[in-house]
């Protein structure tokens, strides 16, 4: 079955230094993958994805995303924080083509930015 | 443009009592899947609806149904509720099955089961 893993439930950083949130992968044929941010009593606002090609992917608000696939990571990233940017962040990935209408969640990480 | 919509936005349920929730997607959208997300989790797959069928379904037991309208909104159906089941419920809508996009998420509804 797929799976994403989310090892730190907490980063704390500075505004204007660079973050990292870390994701790892488990899927079986080539990975869908997806970061979501989650903000307080509000759903999921898409981020951004990778399906192919590129390894470095580009999304919104600044963010961007490192897929690697000898380590099966796709870790967010955002080269100046913004005390704006703390909020819950999700991994996700699509399951494959026999079931490709599931998505799996990571268990989430909070972000937490300091002026 | 409309995002997706859903109603109600808290609800407050006794255990054993029935609850439906609603759902309108994306201006555009055809697909509706439904999550739950219990408190310090992420989001857990429930089921998609596609041309008013169950495509999809994840581990959740039979007390949750689905149905989706002609309009493509949809509506989770949760019978003989339990503590447990307090979360909050997600919607998402997308456009066609199959497909490499993303899906678009509601505000959800917070239910809490007493």
């Amino acid at each position: 079955a797929q799976s994403v893993a989310q090892p730190e439930d907490q980063v704390n950083v500075a505004e204007g230094n660079p973050l990292t949130v870390k994701c790892t992968y488990s899927v079986s044929g080539n990975p869908y993958l997806f970061w979501y941010v989650q903000y307080p009593n509000r759903g999921l606002q898409f981020l951004l994805k990778y399906i192919t090609g590129d390894n470095l992917v580009k999304g919104s608000y600044g963010f961007e995303a490192e897929f690697n696939k000898s380590q099966t990571s796709f870790h967010l990233k955002k080269p100046s924080a913004l005390v704006s940017d703390s909020a819950l962040y999700f991994c996700a990935v699509r399951d494959s083509w026999v079931n490709f209408n599931k998505f799996y969640f990571g268990s989430g990480t909070k972000l937490n930015v300091k002026p | 443009d409309a995002g997706v919509t859903q109603s109600p936005t808290h609800l407050i349920k006794t255990r054993g009592q029935q609850v439906t929730l609603r759902c309108s997607p994306k201006s555009g959208h055809d697909t509706v899947s439904w999550y739950q997300q219990a408190l310090g989790q992420g989001p857990q797959f429930i089921f998609q609806y596609y041309e008013e069928e169950e495509r999809q379904r994840g581990n959740f037991p039979d007390r949750f149904s689905g149905h989706q309208f002609p309009n493509y909104s949809s509506e989770l159906n949760v019978n003989a509720l339990l503590l447990g089941d307090s979360a909050l419920y997600l919607c998402a809508s997308s456009r066609g099955t199959g497909t490499s996009g993303e899906q678009y998420f509601g505000p959800g509804t917070r239910l809490t089961v007493t």
